[in-house]
């Protein structure tokens, strides 16, 4: 069964750090690997999708990282700013054609002024 | 292109009573996925749709259940309410392969928040 874990749970931060949230998977079986923004009350933004086969995405300040073989991934802020305050979490889709997404509990991340 | 949508987005049941949510994907994605969120739990996969089947199913008890109409459209229903489903309904939809091999993004609505009293 596949688990899918985030350390660390919340996460505070100066505005300006650069910062790096981690995901860990226990079945390298996946197609890809995801990494959403939830804000409060509200539904799921996907911020960068990583397909088994690639290494790396990366869209403005964010990059992000996919070793498959250790089943690991890692979110990485550059320069972060108040407006990155959110929870973020990390999804897998296993494989076996279906589209289920395996969820991790989200680290929750406050960035300071 | 308008992105997933939810309705209602509110709602307040009481127990025993039964609820169905709605969710229009985005259009030309055939593939919708529904999911319940809580506080305790964090995100549980519930059911996926595509072209009106169900492929696959979370372990949810019978009361919950769910269709998909040709316009790919789908709505989950749950009868006979309990505190324990108050929660986030999310539904996520993206555009469905065939077969094996990478899938693509999957996109969410803000969800429906049901509270069950």
């Amino acid at each position: 069964k596949q688990e899918v874990t985030q350390i660390p749970a919340a996460l505070s931060v100066p505005e300006g750090e650069n910062l790096v949230l981690n995901c860990s998977f226990t079945d390298s079986a996946i197609y890809n690997l995801q990494w959403f923004r939830q804000d409060p009350g509200k539904g799921l933004t996907s911020l960068l999708l990583i397909q088994s086969s690639q290494r790396e995405q990366t869209s403005g300040r964010l990059n992000a990282s996919l070793d498959k073989s250790s089943g690991r991934s890692t979110l990485y802020i550059a320069a972060s700013q108040p407006g990155d305050s959110a929870t973020y979490l990390c999804a897998v889709t296993p494989q076996g054609g279906s589209e289920k997404l395996v969820f991790g509990k989200g680290t929750k991340l406050t960035v300071n002024p | 292109k308008a992105g997933v949508t939810q309705t209602p987005r509110y709602l307040i049941k009481t127990r025993g009573q039964q609820v169905t949510l709605s969710c229009s994907p985005i259009s030309g994605h055939r593939s919708v996925s529904w999911y319940q969120q809580t506080p305790g739990q964090g995100l549980q996969f519930l059911f996926e749709y595509f072209s009106e089947t169900q492929r696959n199913k979370g372990n949810f008890p019978g009361r919950f259940s769910g269709r998909q109409f040709s316009n790919s459209r789908s709505e989950m229903n749950v009868s006979t309410l309990e505190l324990g489903d108050s929660a986030l309904y999310l539904c996520a939809s993206s555009r469905q392969r065939q077969g094996w091999g990478p899938r693509e993004t999957q996109y969410f609505g803000p969800g429906t928040r049901l509270l069950v009293l």
